[in-house]
């Protein structure tokens, strides 16, 4: 089955960066996006951005732009999310999420378990 | 960029009972909305996408509604398993956005 399975839990001091994969199996990995959307503690989902696994190509949202990379290795088919300059706001579950190439990138289904990375000094 | 704006921020509503949650887009986003909803501890699951088409394995008794601005979803008969926090997304124009959810709770 189509699963997207994250890497675990970090502490991060503030100014540090951070950096969470996603690794897809049960479909042809350069066939649909991977969207990255976050969730601090108690709050919202937020998109951060997207990248096609095919070409590399990303799309950040602009709150994200300078600090954010997307990058992905096709011979694992894993997509990676480094975040610089981590504050205490970057608290929270990030989560990756597959979307299909013919909805324009649109809906996201499935998505991984999340990843917890907590900035505190 | 597009706000999405859910109403009401919470639901109380009885199981078997019918549940109706609103969602409205700051400009139009013709047809381009999903839902989701998300239990807590565990990630977010796609329920409608397109304002109305079911996504694999939802049961029949949530369907979706609308185009351009405003936008619902219904739980026809609420069980036990359906009591958590609903996010509608629109994918029309960047960046993608979300509303702030709407929690279904026990009545």
């Amino acid at each position: 089955q189509v699963q997207l399975v994250q890497s675990g839990a970090e502490v991060k001091k503030p100014g540090a960066s951070m950096k969470v994969s996603c690794k897809a199996s049960g479909y042809t990995f350069t066939t649909f996006y991977i969207h990255w959307v976050r969730q601090a503690p108690g709050q919202g989902l937020e998109w951060m951005g997207i990248i096609n696994p095919n070409s590399g190509s990303t799309i950040y949202a602009q709150k994200f732009q300078g600090r954010v990379t997307m990058t992905r290795d096709t011979s694992t088919s894993t997509v990676y999310m480094e975040l610089s300059g981590l504050r205490s706001e970057d608290t929270a579950v990030y989560y990756c999420a597959r979307a299909p190439f013919d909805s324009g990138a649109g809906w996201f289904d499935p998505w991984g378990q999340g990843t917890l990375i907590t900035v505190s000094s | 960029e597009i706000v999405m704006t859910q109403s009401p921020a919470t639901l109380s509503v009885s199981p078997g009972e019918r549940a109706t949650l609103s969602c409205r887009a700051s400009q139009s986003v013709s047809s381009n909305l999903a839902w989701y909803h998300q239990k807590p501890g565990q990630a977010p699951r796609l329920l409608i996408y397109g304002a109305s088409t079911r996504a694999t394995g939802i049961p029949a008794r949530f369907s979706g509604s609308g185009s351009g601005t405003e936008f619902t979803l219904t739980i026809s008969s609420l069980q036990s398993e359906d009591f958590a926090v609903y996010y509608c997304q629109q994918y029309n124009n960047w960046p993608r956005t979300f509303g702030q959810g709407t929690k279904v709770e026990i009545k």
